[in-house]
């Protein structure tokens, strides 16, 4: 079945520790997307990109980083300069051509802090 | 910038209707998604309107006027599996950007 996969489901890090969230989609996706969720919260958009090897900030990209130099693959590696990373992380895809069609989501990676 | 707000939470009866209202400011508006989300999962799909008007979809319609920065999701004969948050979201400008609002979580009781 084609769909958005996330690993792992948790993590853990130590402070000062860089991190990276793995998403990977088949459904052959142009859009991929990072979003931050808190407790009680909407999503914040992290970082979004619309085509291989190009992505841009979204509303709280300080901290974190991305790469986009495969279609189906946009992972995000939280920094130590991210000083508050604890948080449900969403990675979503999209297809492009179509401004109708709904993002897809994968299941998401919980972040704590040791 | 951009701005959408949702209330935080809402109760509802069990059978009745809500209306979950979203408001927002933006530049380059391009269509308004609606998601729902249970605690602890992603969000899935309900709704999308590009354009004036009502989109009817089961017992979940979605309403949106663009000259007012406004939609609503109105939820019809509630069961008690829509106790979840729901989430409005606009797309902007021509790069496919998505910005969620803060949800509204909904309990629907007996």
């Amino acid at each position: 079945d084609g769909g958005i996969t996330q690993s792992p489901k948790y993590l853990f890090r130590k402070e000062g520790q860089n991190v990276t969230l793995s998403c990977e989609q088949n459904l052959n996706h142009d859009a991929m997307y990072w979003y931050r969720q808190d407790p009680g919260q909407g999503l914040r958009l992290i970082y979004y990109s619309q085509i291989v090897n190009d992505f841009q900030k979204g509303d709280i990209a300080e901290g974190y980083s991305v790469s986009r130099e495969k279609k189906e693959s946009f992972p995000l590696t939280v920094t130590s300069a991210q000083k508050n990373p604890t948080a449900f992380y969403l990675c979503a895809s999209k297809q492009d051509r179509a401004s109708n069609q709904p993002q897809h989501f994968g299941d998401g990676t919980r972040l704590s802090i040791l | 910038g951009q701005n959408i707000d949702q209330p935080t939470e809402m109760t509802a009866t069990e059978g009745a209707i809500v209306q979950i209202n979203c408001t927002y400011q933006t530049s380059g508006f391009n269509g308004l998604f609606w998601y729902q989300q249970h605690a602890g999962e992603a969000p899935t799909f309900l709704s999308y309107n590009v354009l004036d008007g009502l989109e009817e979809k089961g017992r979940f319609s979605s309403f949106l006027s663009r000259s007012k920065g406004y939609s609503y999701l109105l939820l019809k004969e509630l069961q008690m599996k829509d106790s979840a948050s729901y989430l409005c979201a606009v797309r902007t400008g021509g790069y496919q950007k998505v910005t969620f609002g803060t949800g509204t979580k909904l309990q629907v009781i007996p």
